[in-house]
């Protein structure tokens, strides 16, 4: 095990079109977060989980925006309904409960 | 949410120290002050945080002010690794709260 993984590292997709990216942490943590992150712009903190439960949620996560960690290991954010302004990098992190966090890359969405 | 101020840039030369600023007037006893840094087309990473007492890793060094109102992230020879986008945050004592970031330092390094 050796970081976050995040996958797929790009999509494109057709405005309209719905999207599901993947994470999965570091084994042993139990808290994951989400992300998202436009050009020249720190990471805008988007939801977060501990285990399967998601304590979180920011008003950036609309309605067409779903996260869920069902099993408490990996975790899925689908985005419905695509917009030109959901072009983003979306990122995935996790840590224990009281530990620093680990990034993973990123998935870079590009709706056109 | 606390919050920080950074400069949005500054350049150095390489093989040189860097002494990357921080203030946090409004900072609460229990906060944490950590700093990220993101390299290009990468997720951010942790570089090092304390409390109070100045901070040393193998990354890097944090000086906190005594007041705690300001802190200098310190890379004591720089390289052009150490290009990249430098967070100061702060985070509360009582759990590994979400992160929340601002628009950070771009520190660029001359060879």
């Amino acid at each position: 095990d050796t970081g976050v993984s995040q996958n797929p590292r790009h999509k494109i997709t057709k405005r309209g079109q719905n999207v599901t990216f993947r994470c999965d942490p570091i084994s042993e943590h139990n808290r994951l977060y989400w992300y998202r992150q436009t050009l020249g712009q720190g990471p805008e903190f988007l939801t977060y989980f501990q285990n399967e439960a998601q304590l979180e949620k920011s008003r950036l996560l609309s309605d067409r925006f779903s996260a869920e960690r069902p099993k408490g290991s990996f975790s899925t954010l689908e985005i419905q309904r695509t917009e030109q302004g959901d072009s983003a990098m979306y990122l995935c992190a996790s840590s224990l409960e009281t530990g620093n966090a680990f990034f993973g890359q990123g998935t870079r969405l590009t709706v056109v | 949410d606390a919050k920080t101020t950074q400069p949005n840039s500054m350049e150095s030369n390489e093989e040189e120290p860097v002494h990357l600023p921080c203030n946090h007037s409004t900072i609460s006893g229990t906060d944490y002050i950590h700093w990220y840094r993101q390299l290009p087309s990468q997720g951010p990473e942790y570089v090092i945080h304390g409390l109070t007492s100045n901070v040393n890793n193998r990354m890097a060094s944090l000086a906190i002010a005594e007041d705690r109102k300001s802190s200098t992230l310190i890379l004591h020879r720089a390289t052009l690794r150490d290009a990249a986008v430098y967070y100061c945050i702060l985070r509360p004592y009582s759990s590994a709260s979400k992160i929340i970031f601002g628009s950070g330092t771009r520190l660029s390094i001359r060879p």
